[in-house]
């Protein structure tokens, strides 16, 4: 009954390969996001997508890529891995990209994280 | 440019309490957020301010005033458990969080 989950957990790659994560989530939410937390600990937000489109697209490298099937699901490619891409990938979720009803907090939930460590 | 500062790490005694302090400066605002992330997990949520004033939630509070661009996260009856980072995040105008780098508490005996 994991809220959101990503795999893997750990990935260990050569530079230039092309690697893919995955995310779900359950929780029924409208909007997911792509975070890198780097070895300073900065969180920063990749990509978000509302309701399987692009909202948010930061400077972001071409070579990476996200695609959503559906609201549930948001998995980031990586092509021709590079060693300042090591760092822990989150992906998250939220009920929707605007402050709702009163009382509503607009929460991000986070996945586990992967780290990927590129050789 | 938008900012978030916070201090990088702080200690404290395993029962006292301890105030962790945040200044913003975003473009537009739509609420402040803090979370708790323990050393190779995910953050997990904490509390969200977006009036000026004090929340509290048990044995954590969060605090807010829009007019300084302060938050503030305060941990009561600390814990060994409580060591942690604890990130402050504000949203700004376009609803995008905007991270700091988090505060390492460290909590001795």
């Amino acid at each position: 009954d994991t809220a959101v989950s990503q795999t893997p957990k750990y990935l260990v790659t050569q530079m230039g390969n092309d690697k893919s994560i995955k995310c779900e989530q359950n929780l029924g939410h409208d909007t997911m996001y792509w975070y890198k937390q780097d070895s300073k600990k900065f969180l920063k937000i990749m990509f978000s997508y509302n309701n399987k489109e692009l909202i948010i697209n930061e400077t972001v490298p071409n070579r990476f890529s996200p695609k959503s099937p559906d609201k549930a699901h948001l998995n980031l490619h990586i092509n021709s891995l590079e060693l300042g891409d090591s760092a822990v990938y989150f992906c998250a979720s939220s009920p929707d990209v605007e402050p709702g009803l009163a009382g509503s907090t607009d929460t991000q939930y986070f996945g586990p994280g992967t780290r990927l460590t590129v050789l | 440019g938008q900012n978030i500062d916070q201090p990088t790490e702080m200690t404290a005694t395993e029962g006292a309490i301890v105030q962790i302090n945040c200044t913003y400066q975003t473009s537009g605002f739509n609420g402040l957020f803090w979370y708790q992330q323990h050393a190779g997990e995910a953050p997990t949520f904490l509390s969200y301010n977006v009036l000026d004033g004090l929340e509290e939630k048990g044995r954590f509070s969060s605090f807010l005033s829009r007019s300084k661009g302060y938050s503030y996260l305060l941990l009561k009856e600390l814990q060994m458990k409580d060591s942690a980072s604890y990130l402050c995040a504000a949203m700004d105008s376009n609803y995008q969080l905007i991270w700091g780098a988090g505060t390492k508490l460290i909590i001795k005996p």
